[in-house]
């Protein structure tokens, strides 16, 4: 059981480049996340998709977008890399939104360097 | 805005002590506490999911409370061993799925 998994591992970009993270789940969750990690800071969520079909800002959405492409897999664009987007994209997935009792599942992790 | 705070930032203490991890938190209507590990480089995992209607849960060498009416949870770990090294998020849901406030974590080691 792979639970939730990222692609890629690592990631420098340059600023202005373009990139897609990839996540995705085998729990067969109904709801999907994702965050950011910076050093100091408790994670802050991006964006969110609360069931398959629909998808949500978070607290920190600006410049970034989502795709919720079927019940499995949630992706995480950057249209236009910035220094200040460097951080660790976590994107994790449970049963059902948040304020119920079920857990979240996390994935391992992007790192990304936006030079 | 649910603001989770977490003390100590960091610990180090010896093998075999007990200690406790401190969070709290400024609105008490959470619909949940999650306690999460994370080791370095890594993802995190959940340790213990504290419903709202809950006192505690345990899981192992680990004991986590909740005291909602003050704002409060704690972790308790027995028996600290080395492998218990890594970061401890406490996380609150406060309903939807943007409900998630997440505590800066406190940074525990645990000396040989």
């Amino acid at each position: 059981n792979a639970g939730v998994t990222q692609t890629p591992k690592f990631q420098v970009l340059k600023t202005g480049q373009s990139m897609t993270l990839q996540c995705a789940q085998d729990m067969n969750h109904n709801s999907m996340y994702w965050y950011r990690q910076d050093p100091g800071m408790g994670l802050r969520l991006i964006y969110y998709s609360a069931s398959e079909g629909t998808t949500d800002k978070g607290e920190v959405p600006n410049g970034y977008n989502v795709s919720r492409l079927n019940k499995r897999e949630f992706s995480l664009r950057l249209e236009s890399a910035a220094p200040s987007q460097t951080s660790v994209y976590f994107c994790a997935s449970s049963e059902a939104p948040s304020g119920s009792s079920y857990e979240q599942y996390f994935g391992p992790g992007t790192r990304l360097t936006v030079t | 805005k649910q603001e989770v705070t977490q003390i100590p930032a960091a610990l180090s203490v010896p093998e075999g002590e007990n200690l406790v991890l401190n969070c709290s938190f400024t609105d008490s209507a959470i619909y949940n506490l999650q306690w999460f590990r994370q080791d370095p480089g890594k993802g995190l995992t959940s340790l213990l999911l504290i419903q709202s209607s809950q006192r505690e849960q345990t899981s192992g060498r680990l004991n986590a409370s909740l005291d909602k009416s003050s704002g409060r949870s704690t972790l308790y770990i027995a028996a600290s061993q080395p492998g218990d090294s890594a970061t401890y998020l406490c996380v609150t849901g406060g309903g939807g799925a943007d409900g998630l406030t997440f505590g800066k974590g406190t940074h525990l080691i645990i000396q040989p």
